[in-house]
Parts: structure tokens; sequence; C-alpha cells
């Protein structure tokens, strides 16, 4: 059974811009979160979906957006890039968005 | 607002001696706990789990876990680590309710391995 696959996996960014990351759920899994990864803040979450529905949200600000397709994959978006938005995202799915969940390999920003 | 501690940022064990790795939560109820592990560059593998039951649960790779909930606490343990046991290990909880998707992760613990 494939894992979570994120793409992609490195990106460079300048400040200012905006980026779309991936993430592929395990095959039967309808539920997605991400998170943010930084030295500084540890692991944050930042939303959840489920059938294409955004169930539960963190507390990042409105740069950072989400959305789910009816394969259940989901993309991440942020805008007007900064700085401190360098960070490795993390994608994680499960069944029904409680319980464990099971992480992809992430996708690492840098932001120039 | 729920919590998640790991006391130990770090710590330095030789190959063949015994690990505990410690974590404290705070929350009003029983919740799902974790411990993840995550090697350099790479993603979360779930270890363990407890949701209910049993207080001392068996994971992969040799690890186990005991939920004490006098003390809120849900510590890893390995009786002999190996040299591959080096990463970053991170206990987290889930409150369950209407937290879809989200975990409240500890800051984590870098275990060194050495020869």
């Amino acid at each position: 059974k494939a894992g979570v696959t994120q793409t992609p996996r490195y990106l460079i960014k300048t400040r200012g811009q905006q980026v779309t990351l991936s993430c592929s759920p395990i095959s039967g899994h309808r539920s997605v979160s991400w998170y943010q990864q930084t030295p500084g803040q540890g692991l944050q979450f930042l939303f959840e979906y489920f059938s294409e529905t955004q169930r539960n949200k963190g507390n990042f600000p409105g740069r950072f957006s989400g959305r789910q397709f009816s394969n259940s994959r989901s993309e991440m978006n942020v805008s007007t890039l900064e700085l401190g938005d360098s960070a490795l995202y993390l994608c994680a799915s499960s069944r029904e968005g409680a319980g464990e969940l099971f992480f992809g390999e992430g996708s690492r920003l840098t932001v120039l | 607002a729920q919590s998640v501690t790991q006391p130990d940022i770090h710590i330095t064990v030789s190959e063949g001696a015994s690990l505990e790795l410690r974590c404290n939560y705070s929350y009003g109820a029983t919740p799902y706990l974790f411990w993840y592990v995550q090697s350099p560059g790479q993603g979360l593998q779930l270890l363990l789990k407890y949701f209910s039951g049993d207080t001392l649960v068996q994971g992969i790779k040799g690890f186990e876990a005991e939920f004490k909930r006098s003390q809120s606490s849900f510590n890893l343990r390995k009786p002999s680590v190996h040299w591959s046991d080096a990463a970053e290990y991170f206990c987290a909880v889930d409150a369950g309710g209407t937290s879809y998707g989200k975990l409240t992760f500890g800051q984590g613990t870098i275990l060194t391995v050495h020869p």
C-alpha cells in the first residue's frame, strides 16, 4: 500500500511569491491534515480537510490556505511568502481524521 | 489549552543501553496518545499509540510506552538501543471530539547513540 506522497520535496522561493504544495493520501483515507515544522516553533497544525470540506483550522494567517479534491488529494497554498515561512510542510492522512495520522516525507520550502 | 511536554531536549545513550524518553501532557480527559519518530530530512513515522485499555502498549522497532493517568505521563522505553534508533522522537496528543486531524506535539527529544 503506497504511503502519503508529497510534491515537490524541495523548493526555493523568494519573498512575495506564492507556492502550492500537493499531497496524495493513502488510498482509502479521506482526511488530510497539514502541519508546519520549524526549529523554533516545532510542529504546528495548519488545517484538516475531509470530503472536500475544511473541518479544522490552526492559528495561521489567511495567507495559508488549502483545498481538497474529490479524490481526497489535497493542496495547500501560501501567498505573499515571508522569510519566516521557510519550513518543512508535512501532510498526513487518516481514514476519518481521528486517531493515528500517517505522514508523508514533507515539502521543504526555503524562502529567500 | 492542552499541552505536551518533553523535558529532555537531547539524550545520549550507548548502543545496547536501555532508553526512556519522557512525555507529560496537560489535558482534562484522557486523550489519545502517540509517539512518532523522525529521521533527518524525513517525515514522521508512528511508533505506537494509546487509545484505551492496557496501559502498556507495544510498538514497532521494539519500543513500548506506559500510560500513567495519575502522572499524566506517557513515557517511551526500549530495553536495548541500536545505532539505527538515533533520530528525533515526538510525543503527541489528540484531544478527540472535534479536533479533526489535529495533534498537539511536544518539542521533541533528539536521541544520539554512541557505539
